[in-house]
């Protein structure tokens, strides 16, 4: 596709309830990205794909996070259990290869983001 | 441990009044620092990456510039459209390309 494509845009959902989000890269991009978003703040790193292996999940916040990238494609972050502070954007994003080569820009290509809400 | 600090968390411009965002970081090994362009509702887009110290790179009325300890982001003559949050970061993993870390961002208002 044109861009990073992520469903839903909207999720609404009730406390302790299973949540799953789906990323759609940049056709051709090895490397996929997670990251959160709450409202006035940077967005904060999760986890790192490189390909279908997650490369770096470090910043995954506790073991109720999960995300899957069975081909090397789409992805899903699926979230068990949740809780109202897992409110926030969750942004997605691919670039072509990882670490720029050659002086690259190295930029990363976000979606518009998947809005959660635990009520 | 790595931060990154942005200022002003606001900023409010008349249309043609110059002004410059400031990202100040400590990291243990900086590998790039990046400026996003942010609109509501929206995911960031890329605006500019940076090096190394005394670089500089400019897009329209944007120029972004880089010291041992800081960014900034110079915005010259704005118009209403430059009208978003600007966001900073920086690459220090030497392993992990893309795991950035993010300041807060600096909203900008540019009223006619």
């Amino acid at each position: 596709g044109a861009g990073v494509s992520q469903t839903p845009s909207n999720k609404v959902t009730e406390k302790g309830k299973y949540v799953e989000l789906r990323c759609d890269p940049i056709s051709g991009h090895t490397a996929l990205y997670w990251y959160r978003q709450s409202l006035g703040q940077g967005p904060e790193f999760l986890i790192y794909f490189q390909g279908t292996g997650a490369a770096d999940d470090s910043g995954l916040p506790n073991d109720r996070f999960f995300a899957v990238r069975p081909e090397g494609s789409v992805s899903t972050l699926k979230i068990q259990r949740t809780e109202r502070g897992d409110s926030a954007v969750y942004l997605c994003a691919s670039s072509s290869r990882g670490q720029p080569s050659g002086g690259g820009t190295g930029e990363l290509f976000f979606g518009e983001g998947s809005r959660l809400t635990v009520l | 441990e790595d931060q990154v600090t942005q200022s002003p968390e606001a900023l409010r411009l008349q249309e043609g009044e110059s002004s410059s965002l400031n990202c100040s970081y400590t990291v243990s090994g900086l590998r790039g620092l990046f400026w996003y362009r942010q609109d509501p509702g929206k995911g960031p887009e890329f605006l500019f990456t940076l090096y190394s110290a005394g670089e500089e790179k400019e897009k329209e009325r944007l120029k972004a510039t880089l010291t041992k300890k800081e960014s900034f982001l110079h915005i010259t003559a704005p118009k209403p459209e430059d009208s978003a949050t600007y966001l900073c970061a920086v690459q220090a993993s030497p392993d992990s390309w893309g795991k950035f870390q993010f300041g807060a961002g600096t909203q900008v208002v540019v009223t006619p």
